[in-house]
């Protein structure tokens, strides 16, 4: 199994640039997650899924939208990207939300000028 | 949500354990606590989780306070790929996010 895996691993963006980040999963997991890690900081949670189909906001869920149109897959977009979104992007996925363990990737570098 | 404190950093000499502390006064009776750990440039990894008893697993040990309020992360014998930052973390049982505080950063000597 492949796990949870990212694409890209790093990209530069212009203020203004959209992008789409991609998470997929091969561990038929229910839940799935995108948080953000900014310098020195512990690691935020922007969206999560439930289920196909569904998403709900986190922490910090503005300037961002997510889709889940396959159990595998979770989108992360960024319509209008802004430099303060300069971050590295984890997704993760777990069966349960409760007491289970998260898998996490390996994230996305991001880098917006 | 329930907070956690660790302290910033911590250092440990190779094959000696290691005690990470973590307080957590205002956790509830539904509170599951959860340490995750991130190596450099990677992703966070579970290490290990527990509600009111001690638990052991391959990688570590937790010991939980009698009254819940603190928490102590156990690693028998560090190794120098145990240096890394260690998350402890509140979960509510149903709750479907995690919140991450700093973390503590473990230095590991040869």
């Amino acid at each position: 199994n492949a796990g949870v895996t990212q694409t890209p691993k790093f990209r530069v963006l212009k203020t203004g640039q959209s992008m789409t980040l991609l998470c997929a999963q091969d561990m038929n997991h229910e839940y799935m997650y995108w948080y953000r890690q900014d310098p020195g900081m512990g690691l935020r949670l922007i969206h999560y899924s439930v289920g196909e189909g569904t998403t709900a906001k986190g922490e910090v869920p503005d300037g961002y939208n997510v889709s889940r149109l396959k159990k595998q897959n979770f989108l992360l977009g960024l319509e209008s990207a802004a430099p303060s979104q300069t971050s590295v992007y984890f997704c993760a996925s777990s069966r349960t939300p409760s007491g289970e363990t998260q898998y996490f990737g390996p994230g996305t570098r991001l880098l917006v000028l | 949500d329930a907070k956690t404190t660790q302290p910033n950093s911590m250092e440990s000499n190779e094959e000696e354990p290691v005690h990470l502390p973590c307080n957590h006064s205002t956790i509830s009776g539904t509170d599951y606590i959860h340490w995750y750990r991130q190596l450099p440039s990677q992703g966070p990894e579970y290490v290990i989780h527990g509600l009111t008893s001690n638990v052991n697993n391959r990688m570590a040990s937790l010991a939980i306070a009698e009254d819940r309020k603190s928490s102590t992360l156990i690693l028998h014998r560090a190794t120098l790929r145990d240096a890394a930052v260690y998350y402890c973390i509140l979960r509510y049982v149903n709750n479907n996010d995690m919140r991450f505080g700093a973390g503590t950063r473990l230095t590991v000597k040869p």
